[in-house]
């Protein structure tokens, strides 16, 4: 199973909104509503910011907001901010024992 | 509050083993599911192993099977990697999480920093 593909870099001025892609496959993406968002800013731990493709933990503003269409999933951030700026990686459930969470190759935000 | 406290780390040479520990708090440790993830230096996440909430199921990556092994003590809320035979592209910060009730990881630790040289 090959981990899911997102844009390497993504960027935006202050107050604008940017999507990142995650493209996975039929068998997991595709197949299960379990698509989930980590932001990680450097020398942190991940944070998640959404999950079940389009749910907010308590805390993570609303700005952040996920869908899904298809082997495809989308996270927009919306009145882009400079906290913003990060590593973003999406995940999906894939049912398997062998590999039962896939990562995405991850994507840098940057605010010009 | 949910903490995840990860130790056990340091440079080792190739082939040597080391054993990582996750120390939980702040929740029923004894309901959850626990998993290991990497990251190797300037790359992507990996996930590693998961253990079942009562150590029933263990399942792990391809690359690190018969070499790894994960285990938890609910009585110390403690769960481990057992990380033997290592190899250079080992190297990487190890981070424990938990999945809750949903398939996603709730909590992270802040991870433990394995470097294999010689």
């Amino acid at each position: 199973q090959s981990a899911l593909t997102q844009p390497a870099s993504v960027s935006g001025s202050p107050g604008q909104s940017i999507t990142i892609s995650c493209t996975g496959t039929s068998s997991d993406v595709g197949y299960y509503n379990s698509v989930s968002w980590y932001q990680q800013h450097p020398g942190k731990a991940p944070k998640v910011m959404i999950y079940d493709v389009v749910n907010r933990p308590s805390g993570v503003s609303t700005r952040f907001s996920g869908s899904k269409s298809g082997n495809t999933a989308s996270l927009t951030i919306s009145g882009l901010q400079a906290e913003d700026e990060a590593d973003y990686y999406c995940t999906s459930f894939t049912g398997s024992d062998t590999l039962p969470y896939v990562f995405g190759t991850g994507t840098k935000v940057t605010v010009l | 509050q949910v903490q995840l406290v990860e130790s056990g780390g340091g440079v080792v040479q190739p082939g040597r083993s080391l054993r990582l520990s996750c120390a939980a708090s702040g929740f029923t440790f004894s309901r959850y599911a626990m998993h290991w993830v990497r990251q190797a230096p300037g790359k992507g996440l990996e996930w590693v192993a998961v253990i079942s909430y009562d150590g029933t199921y263990k399942y792990y990556t391809d690359s690190v099977k018969g070499r790894f092994t994960i285990s938890r003590d609910n009585s110390e809320n403690t769960v481990y990697l057992q990380v033997n035979s290592l190899r250079a592209e080992d190297t990487a910060v190890y981070y424990c999480a938990i999945t809750g009730t949903t398939y996603y990881f709730d909590y992270w630790g802040q991870g433990s920093l394995v470097t294999v040289s010689p």
